[in-house]
């Protein structure tokens, strides 16, 4: 059963950096492709990064190209979110999900809030 | 970017009653949609993957239809625990994968 375990969200201060991880088990981690998902109350969710299953492709979307980035050691089953210069709209609850088939997305976790504030 | 919009934003039933979704996109997605169930406190769940198959393990009272650019989530008899709220997302044209607005299933 796969089981997905967001950690590493928490308060930052604007312009600071935060690492998300996203700890698997329950699959062949290293079969996977994944993707980083946000969603937050005004904007619902919004698809930001997605990562190959042997890491070869990245693909972000437009608002955190440059800013953050997606990586993953499958000697650890976990996946990474670098988030840097971050900025008062990245405050949303993160969630990371496996990819069933290019773009479908299958989510077992709980998410982790980011809230960025001075 | 395609853009996804879902309606009604909220749908207000009882139990026992049918429930019909609606996702359109602004272009065709041919049928590279999704539908995702979320309540309150959890990450979404997968329903329905490339527009009318359902996931392991939902239920049969949920089906999909359409393709291009109109899209059905049919709930076919409500039960309790099936008041959430619904998104579609595609993946026809990436990146970005898109998401609708949501659709909130309430108990009326």
């Amino acid at each position: 059963q796969l089981q997905l375990v967001e950690s590493g969200g928490g308060v930052v201060q604007p312009g600071r950096s935060l690492r998300l991880s996203c700890a698997a088990s329950g699959i062949t981690f290293r079969a996977s492709g994944f993707h980083w998902v946000r969603q937050t109350p005004g904007k619902g969710l919004e698809w930001l990064a997605f990562i190959w299953y042997d890491g070869s492709k990245r693909y972000y979307a437009d608002s955190v190209k440059g800013r953050f980035t997606i990586s993953r050691d499958d000697s650890r089953n976990t996946l990474y979110l670098q988030m840097d210069s971050l900025g008062d709209e990245d405050t949303a609850i993160y969630y990371c999900a496996r990819d069933l088939q290019v773009g479908t997305l299958d989510y077992r976790g709980q998410g982790t809030l980011v809230t960025v504030s001075s | 970017e395609i853009v996804l919009t879902q309606s009604p934003a909220t749908l207000s039933l009882s139990p026992g009653e049918r429930a019909i979704l609606s996702c359109r996109a602004s272009q065709s997605v041919r049928n590279d949609l999704a539908w995702y169930q979320q309540k309150p406190g959890q990450a979404p769940r997968l329903l329905i993957y490339d527009a009318s198959n359902r996931a392991t393990g939902i239920p049969a009272r949920f089906s999909g239809s359409g393709s291009g650019t109109d899209f059905t989530l049919t709930i076919s008899s409500l039960e309790p625990e099936d008041f959430a709220v619904y998104y579609c997302q595609q993946r026809s044209n990436w990146p970005p994968f898109t998401f609708g607005g949501g659709t909130k299933v309430e108990i009326k």
